[in-house]
């Protein structure tokens, strides 16, 4: 039941883009088209923003997008903007369980 | 709307028991996978455990197995997580959260948490 993996920071300006990987195995994300992507702000509960990989729930803007290719999952933001800086953290099936990354701090320069 | 309500919280010394209580509403509870969640201050999401509508499906990370319970009682609306042998590395926020009437439904609602404190 390890973590999955991601960098613990990721940073862009007002307008760009940027990417945010999260690594597992053939057990959970190479095995499952069932990634999801959250969103957390300091204090607050975590918000889902993309689900089965590249599905966005309704009311999360089209500017995140995600994508798996093998073992690694990506979330993408598009056209960068100041509430998008928070913590972000990727989830996968796993089977029985379910396993989190460890997070990534995106800072919106 | 969709509330999701946890209760229970609080500070217990290693060894102790504490029950977490999560009150939902404003969806079919009684037809979705729920979980727990949990966050030390300041770290990253993990994975408690879940069950199924009827709670006859139950999960644990190897971290809980053993010492922590989950349950349901779909006629209250009410998710539970009983927890024993409670250790300092359990201090963390509990989040209950709602996935759906699938295994890997998407976590897509969330409680705000209820703060547990293991010390001495």
């Amino acid at each position: 039941q390890s973590a999955l993996t991601q960098p613990p920071s990721a940073s862009g300006s007002p307008g760009q883009s940027v990417t945010i990987s999260c690594t597992g195995t053939s057990s959970d994300i190479g095995g499952y088209n069932y990634v999801s992507w959250f969103q957390q702000h300091p204090g607050k509960a975590p918000k889902l923003m993309i689900y089965e990989v590249n599905k966005r729930p309704s009311g999360v803007p089209d500017r995140f997008s995600g994508s798996k290719s093998g073992n690694t999952a990506s979330l993408t933001v598009s056209g960068l903007q100041a509430e998008d800086e928070a913590d972000y953290y990727c989830s996968s099936y796993a089977g029985s369980n379910v396993l989190f990354g460890g997070g990534t701090k995106l800072t919106v320069l | 709307d969709v509330q999701l309500t946890e209760s229970g919280g609080g500070l217990v010394q290693p060894g102790g028991s504490l029950t977490l209580s999560c009150a939902a509403s404003g969806f079919a509870f009684s037809t979705y996978w729920m979980h727990w969640v949990r966050q030390t201050p300041g770290k990253g999401l993990v994975w408690v455990s879940r069950l199924n509508s009827d709670g006859s499906r139950i999960y644990y990370a190897d971290s809980v197995k053993g010492r922590f319970i989950i349950s349901r009682d779909n006629a209250k609306n009410t998710l539970y997580l009983q927890m024993d042998s409670l250790k300092m590395e359990d201090t963390a926020v509990y989040y209950c959260a709602g996935g759906g009437p699938y295994s890997a439904s998407p976590l897509e609602n969330w409680g705000q948490g209820t703060l547990v404190t293991v010390s001495s």
